[in-house]
């Protein structure tokens, strides 16, 4: 199992151009979470999805952030116009099944991360 | 919303020695407690994790303790040694949303 998959690893951009990052859940998993880790915020959940649909946006920053999942097996978080403070490491992860109404939640694995800095 | 707290920041430790890190959580709805080792560079990974009709887990030097009541948990690590330098992350979860303490730095002198 290559686990979860994200490109680039490094991104160095310039404020006001677009960023798109790309994940690869772990086949079968039907969750996909979007992180973001700084030195100041520490990690926070962005936006999760349950079977390609999101579920849950609120952690979203602002109206410059939007991410789809168009299949299974593909995720992507755009940024645009990026800002310096968008400079940050991005984790996706993925779950094989979430909680249901007073069940169990699953492990969440992450990959690899994409270290994001914008000038 | 969810709110974790977590102590200390930093950790020291002779190699040998135990650690201990605790966190207490806002939610008493939450009932998944993870705990994330994540080292320099590197993505956090699970070491552990418990659920709430669970009062405590080990798994060999790592153990978790979860006192609902009083909406705390903690990592204790026996016999520590080098390679459990990291940064620690505790969470909780109602539903399949994480929310994540700030982390603790624990380092392992030899």
């Amino acid at each position: 199992d290559a686990g979860v998959i994200q490109s680039p690893r490094h991104e160095v951009t310039e404020m006001g151009q677009e960023v798109t990052l790309r994940c690869k859940p772990i086949s079968g998993h039907d969750y996909l979470f979007w992180y973001r880790q700084t030195m100041m915020r520490g990690l926070e959940l962005l936006i999760y999805f349950n079977n390609n649909v999101p579920i849950d946006d609120s952690g979203m920053p602002e109206d410059r952030f939007s991410a789809k999942m168009p299949n299974a097996s593909f995720s992507t978080l755009k940024i645009q116009p990026s800002e310096p403070r968008d400079s940050a490491v991005y984790f996706c992860a993925s779950s094989a099944r979430g909680i249901l109404a007073g069940g169990l939640q699953e492990t969440q694995y992450f990959g690899p991360g994409t270290r994001l800095l914008v000038l | 919303g969810e709110n974790v707290e977590q102590h200390p920041s930093t950790l020291s430790v002779q190699e040998g020695d135990s650690a201990v890190i605790k966190c207490t959580y806002s939610d008493s709805a939450s009932n998944y407690f993870p705990w994330y080792k994540q080292e320099l560079g590197k993505r956090p990974q699970l070491i552990i994790d418990i659920r709430s009709n669970v009062g405590e887990k080990k798994d060999q030097r790592i153990a978790v303790t979860l006192n609902k009541t009083a909406k705390h948990f903690s990592l204790h690590i026996t016999e520590t040694q080098p390679e459990d330098s990291a940064v620690y992350f505790c969470a909780a979860a109602r539903g399949n949303k994480l929310v994540f303490g700030a982390g603790t730095i624990l380092r392992v002198k030899s």
